[in-house]
């Protein structure tokens, strides 16, 4: 059971606005530290969002963070096709002295 | 431009040992310490550990204690990723990613390798 709890999918038509969650229940992670990568079926992940907000260049402003207590949530505004992939959140365990994933979030463009 | 390539798919029988490679090229080399990640068919991420390429240094998953070693040549720019006693839950695609800062605030994996693709069977 992972300490970063996603939900397992999460749907939306193209033009939508969706959110996907990440709650952090250990208190060996700071939610200052949680990361969102993006992963395509067959592909690398890659990194979308890091560091309060802050985005690698050439990722879209529609990505963005938002966070409340001990969840982390990603928000797509003006959803797309591309945009169909799974979304992983990972933050840093001070007691692991690594990193933890999420279990990962399906999204569906409808 | 900054990559990180990774070797070729490996076919191991259970008990063998797998050492993949991940060359990284257009950044200095030490200047970014190189995360392992594997994700096994139909599943999630999963952290192996991280190489410091500048000292060596190392960290491991706990889960993979004992058996996960992780090394550097600055000569070509290369870390590798040595695993033994390979079960069939070792089964994974194995990637490589870069990380600047390495620990706490500021860590991310901003670089990733396509992936290797070990497979083990009996």
């Amino acid at each position: 059971q992972s300490v970063l709890t996603q939900p397992p999918s999460a749907s939306g038509a193209p033009g939508q606005w969706v959110a996907i969650s990440c709650s952090v229940s250990s208190s060996n992670i700071a939610i200052n530290t949680v990361n969102w990568y993006q992963q395509v079926p067959g592909t690398a992940p890659k990194l979308l969002i890091y560091s309060n907000d802050q985005r690698p260049s050439g990722v879209p402003d529609r990505f963005s963070l938002s966070k409340s207590g001990t969840s982390a949530s990603l928000a797509i505004s003006g959803l797309q096709s591309e945009d169909e992939a799974v979304y992983y959140c990972a933050a840093w365990d001070d007691s692991l002295n690594g990193p933890v994933f999420g279990g990962g979030t399906k999204l569906t463009v409808l | 431009q900054e990559q990180l390539v990774q070797s070729g798919a490996e076919v191991k029988n259970i008990g063998a040992s797998v050492k993949l490679s991940c060359k990284a090229s257009g950044y200095p080399f030490t200047n970014f310490y190189i995360h392992w990640v594997r994700q096994a068919p139909g599943q999630g991420l999963e952290w192996m550990g991280i190489i410091n390429p500048s000292g060596g240094s190392t960290t491991y998953a706990q889960t993979l204690q004992g058996r996960v070693t992780m090394t550097r040549d600055t000569s070509t720019s290369t870390v590798y990723m040595y695993l033994s006693s390979l079960g069939s839950e070792d089964t994974a695609v194995y990637y490589c990613a870069r990380d600047y800062y390495g620990s706490g605030s500021y860590w991310k994996m901003d670089v990733w390798g396509k992936g290797t693709t070990v497979t083990v069977s009996s």
